[in-house]
């Protein structure tokens, strides 16, 4: 139980274009979820905290406008990179909370976005 | 702001004891945690411990919490070709959600 999942699990694209990125929450309700970005032989960086049905937190100094944060139901938020760049290229994970068991985090098995 | 540190990298033999070190900053820190990464896969709760426990052992885990010295280890017993993945040390404070992570130690088993 308690699966994430996320789509794609890879993706290139140009710069300039928007890139969405899908995390869900299987088998169970995610009352929150969380974005992460990792970088190679980085630690994972919180970029922004989403409750369902209301507006994302993010974290300081991320753009909110660069990282658009949907979490429309109890078992989906998108990532939308807009107007993605070469720096924007890195492993981004997601991760969800269900606000029963306690405040542990699943986490989904990450997106990597190239951007060329 | 907070900080949390691991060592890159760690080799030992299979049926070896691996050890894992982690130092974090956050004196606030109310839960320590430890994930496991397996390539391809998402992280993986292994273990965590109050900031008020000095150790945790759960089969072949044990996690010490040196809360003086701001130092949390994993100790994995007879450690398997399958220990081999990324490990992750996280802190939190009381209250809210967010995890720190160290950068991760890839432990790697070998015969």
């Amino acid at each position: 139980g308690a699966v994430v999942s996320q789509h794609p699990s890879w993706v290139i694209c140009k710069s300039g274009t928007s890139v969405k990125i899908e995390c869900r929450s299987l088998d169970f309700q995610a009352t929150t979820m969380f974005w992460y970005r990792q970088f190679p032989k980085q630690s994972l960086m919180l970029m922004a905290t989403s409750n369902e049905g209301s507006k994302a937190t993010y974290e300081q100094g991320v753009e909110k406008d660069k990282f658009l944060i949907n979490h429309a139901s109890l078992t989906l938020s998108t990532l939308t990179v807009t107007s993605a760049h070469p720096e924007d290229s890195s492993f981004y994970i997601c991760s969800a909370q269900t606000g029963v068991r306690g405040n542990e985090q699943f986490f989904g098995p990450g997106t990597r976005l190239t951007v060329l | 702001g907070e900080d949390v540190e691991q060592s890159l990298f760690l080799s030992v033999r299979e049926g070896d004891s691996s050890v894992i070190n982690c130092t974090y900053t956050d004196s606030s820190s109310t839960y320590l945690y430890w994930y496991k990464q397996e390539p391809g896969a998402g992280l993986q709760l292994l273990t965590y411990i109050f900031s008020n426990m000095d150790m945790k052992q759960d089969q072949r885990l044990t996690v010490l919490l040196n809360k003086k010295d701001k130092h949390l280890s994993l100790r994995i017993a007879d450690t398997q070709t399958g220990d081999s993945a990324i490990y992750f040390c996280a802190e939190s404070s009381g209250g809210y959600n967010k995890l720190i992570f160290g950068a991760g130690t890839r432990l790697a088993v070998h015969p």
